[in-house]
């Protein structure tokens, strides 16, 4: 089925360590992002995409980095994991274009303990 | 950047009864969007109901429906005959058109539906 695929859907880090977080759409969406999910924060833009080549910063991109080699994929890299970092991930995508009214496409979200 | 108030944390509703969930914004822009998510213990967001800042008309979805109030930046929603499969996180959400298409989202409202 098209749609936005994330892997891990849960995963355990250790103070320090290093993961990425896959993420991949099929629908040939110009647009990704990044968002984590707090307790009672709502979601919060870590980092987007406009196209392949070229990503820019959301308002918490501190501790992340990603790549946008092809319209498909937007891995988000966590370095030196901290416990600030626990939370639940989503990725996203939609496609821009003029006139066009434009929803998220949703991942199911990854749920990732720092300890 | 624009802020989205859900000042509901907890709602409950009566199966087959009808409940209304609040949200406000904050903006300077005179056109954008306005969204509705749900949010099951799934964890997936479904976009519920999109709603353009031109349109006076209020959009529906079936059971669901908004009150839009431009000028007081207000967007509730509406659920009608509330169902047991109703229960969730609703998220409120805004997207400007010169915002390079990032979404602010609101800090969720948890709706219980009791049989």
């Amino acid at each position: 089925n098209a749609g936005v695929t994330q892997t891990p859907k849960f995963r355990i880090l250790k103070i320090g360590q290093s993961m990425t977080l896959q993420c991949a759409q099929d629908m040939n969406h110009n647009y990704m992002y990044w968002y984590r999910q707090d307790p009672g924060m709502g979601l919060k833009l870590i980092y987007y995409s406009v196209g392949a080549g070229i990503t820019d910063k959301g308002e918490v991109p501190n501790g992340y980095n990603v790549s946008r080699s092809t319209t498909e994929d937007f891995p988000l890299r966590l370095e030196l994991a901290a416990p600030s970092q626990t939370s639940v991930y989503f990725c996203a995508s939609s496609y821009t274009g003029t006139g066009v009214l434009n929803g998220y496409t949703f991942g199911s979200g990854t749920r990732l303990t720092v300890v | 950047a624009q802020t989205v108030t859900q000042s509901q944390p907890e709602m409950s509703v009566q199966e087959a009864e009808t409940v209304t969930l609040s949200c406000t914004y904050d903006t300077s822009e005179s056109d954008y969007y306005l969204f509705w998510y749900k949010q099951p213990p799934s964890r997936q967001m479904i976009l519920v109901i999109r709603q353009e800042a031109y349109k006076q008309q209020n959009a529906t979805e079936n059971r669901f429906s908004v009150n839009f109030q431009k000028a007081a930046k207000s967007f509730s929603l509406k659920i009608s005959d509330s169902q047991l499969g109703d229960a969730a996180m609703y998220f409120c959400a805004y997207r400007g058109s010169d915002t390079g298409n990032q979404f602010y989202f609101g800090t969720g409202t948890s709706l219980t539906v009791i049989p």
